[in-house]
């Protein structure tokens, strides 16, 4: 049982790249998040799925975009990176929502340049 | 909607001192509570969680955490820190539905000789 696992560990892009960050669980889980980390910022919610075909907007979704094609994966893509989206992602999911338990992944750390 | 405040961005501890940790909430009715910690350049991970019934709750590596209604308040306490217990640690509130859990901005703690 790997938990929820997260590719790649660091990335750096050029402005104006695309890359796709990928998430995996194998829990099972119906609820798939993802944050990205700042520095004294604590985490800041990006979208969420509330199962495969669901999705909905966080609290920065822009210039993101996410899609649930099946309930293990929830990739995360960036497109046009601009240097703002440098950060630490981190994708986390949980069997319900709001009063269940979330379970993270190691993170990857994109930087844009 | 719920929120949630960790006054403190900061704290340091000597080794085997006591710690606490300060979390308020806002929400109108009884919330989800939960303390995560994240070491360095880790994910984050559950440490406890209150839902209801008894207001201390005990958690992973000899911490706990108080419920208060009165206060809005479920502060995080240890008896005795250990150098390795230097990591982040954020507060969150959560709620029946979907909506996801609400994160503090976290405190960064030290733990000095």
């Amino acid at each position: 049982n790997a938990g929820v696992t997260q590719t790649p560990k660091f990335r750096i892009l050029k402005i104006g790249q695309s890359m796709t960050l990928q998430c995996t669980q194998d829990m099972n889980h119906n609820y798939m998040y993802w944050y990205r980390q700042d520095p004294g910022m604590g985490l800041k919610l990006i979208y969420y799925s509330v199962g495969a075909g669901i999705t909905d907007k966080g609290e920065v979704p822009n210039g993101y975009n996410v899609s649930r094609s099946t309930t293990e994966d929830f990739p995360l893509r960036l497109e046009l990176a601009a240097p703002s989206q440098t950060s630490v992602y981190f994708c986390a999911s949980s069997i319900g929502g709001g009063f269940d338990e979330q379970y993270f992944g190691p993170g990857t750390r994109l930087t844009v340049t | 909607a719920q929120s949630v405040t960790q006054p403190d961005i900061h704290i340091t501890v000597s080794e085997g001192a006591s710690l606490e940790l300060r979390c308020n909430y806002s929400y109108g009715a009884t919330p989800y509570l939960f303390w995560y910690v994240q070491s360095p350049g880790q994910g984050l991970q559950l440490l406890l969680k209150y839902f209801s019934g008894d207001t201390l709750v005990q958690g992973i590596k000899g911490f706990e955490a108080e419920f208060k209604r009165s206060q809005s308040s479920f502060n995080l306490r240890k008896p005795s820190v250990h150098w390795s217990d230097a990591a982040e640690y954020f507060c969150a509130v959560g709620t029946s539905g979907n909506t996801p859990l609400v994160f503090g901005k976290g405190t960064r703690l030290s733990v000095i000789a």
